[in-house]
């Protein structure tokens, strides 16, 4: 199994510039998340979902909208890159609520 | 506001010496995770627990439920086990919670050779 998987690894945008950070796993796990890592704060919930055509808010969800076609794909997309958005992004999954949790190798997101 | 507290925020450790982490948290829960942060940037879980203790290896987990205080003991340590390591905790379902996770800020931990 390749687990969960981001692309791209690195990201540069302009302000204004959209794109989608792509997350796939191929462990059939229902429950999908994406999270933004920034320095000296916990990695806070951007959006989930809880399997295919269920999504719902996280914590810090301005600015990002999320799909869930399948059960192996929970892309993200950035609307209107802004500066507050350069961070590190992780997509992880777990089998239900209760499973443990698989993190993908994250994407490095800078915004000029 | 449930939060999640772990210290301390930075350890630095010689060889071989025993390190502990410990993370607390302010409501009940349903689950603990302890995450390892690599200095790559990859994380990977290391435990999940709800009561008493787990072990794997060199590294030991510990929780105790009335207290709302969680530990990560690592036995015999070594410079590979450098890394940034993550408390998380899970709340039950209902009242708004569908089981997401809340995470600690990490703790640095520093091993010397």
């Amino acid at each position: 199994n390749a687990g969960v998987t981001q692309t791209p690894k690195f990201q540069v945008l302009k302000t204004g510039q959209s794109m989608t950070l792509q997350c796939a796993q191929d462990m059939n796990h229902e429950y999908m998340s994406w999270y933004r890592q920034d320095p000296g704060m916990g990695l806070r919930l951007i959006h989930y979902s809880v399997g295919a055509g269920i999504t719902d808010q996280g914590e810090v969800p301005n600015g990002y909208n999320v799909s869930r076609s399948t059960t192996e794909d929970f892309p993200l997309r950035l609307l209107s890159a802004a500066p507050s958005q350069t961070s590190v992004y992780f997509c992880a999954s777990r089998r239900d609520t209760a499973g443990e949790q698989y993190f993908g190798p994250g994407t490095r997101l800078t915004v000029t | 506001k449930n939060e999640v507290e772990q210290s301390p925020q930075n350890l630095t450790a010689q060889e071989g010496e025993f390190i502990t982490i410990n993370c607390s948290y302010s409501v009940g829960i349903s689950a603990l995770h302890w995450l390892q942060q690599h200095p790559g940037g990859g994380i990977v879980s290391l435990f999940m627990l709800s009561s008493g203790k787990k072990k794997h290896g060199r590294l030991i987990a510990t929780i105790n439920i009335q207290e709302k205080h969680s530990s990560l003991h690592i036995t015999a340590s070594h410079p590979r086990d450098s890394a940034v390591y993550i408390c998380a905790v899970r709340f039950p379902m209902g009242g708004g919670s569908q089981g997401n996770l809340i995470f600690g800020k990490g703790t640095k931990l520093s091993v010397k050779p």
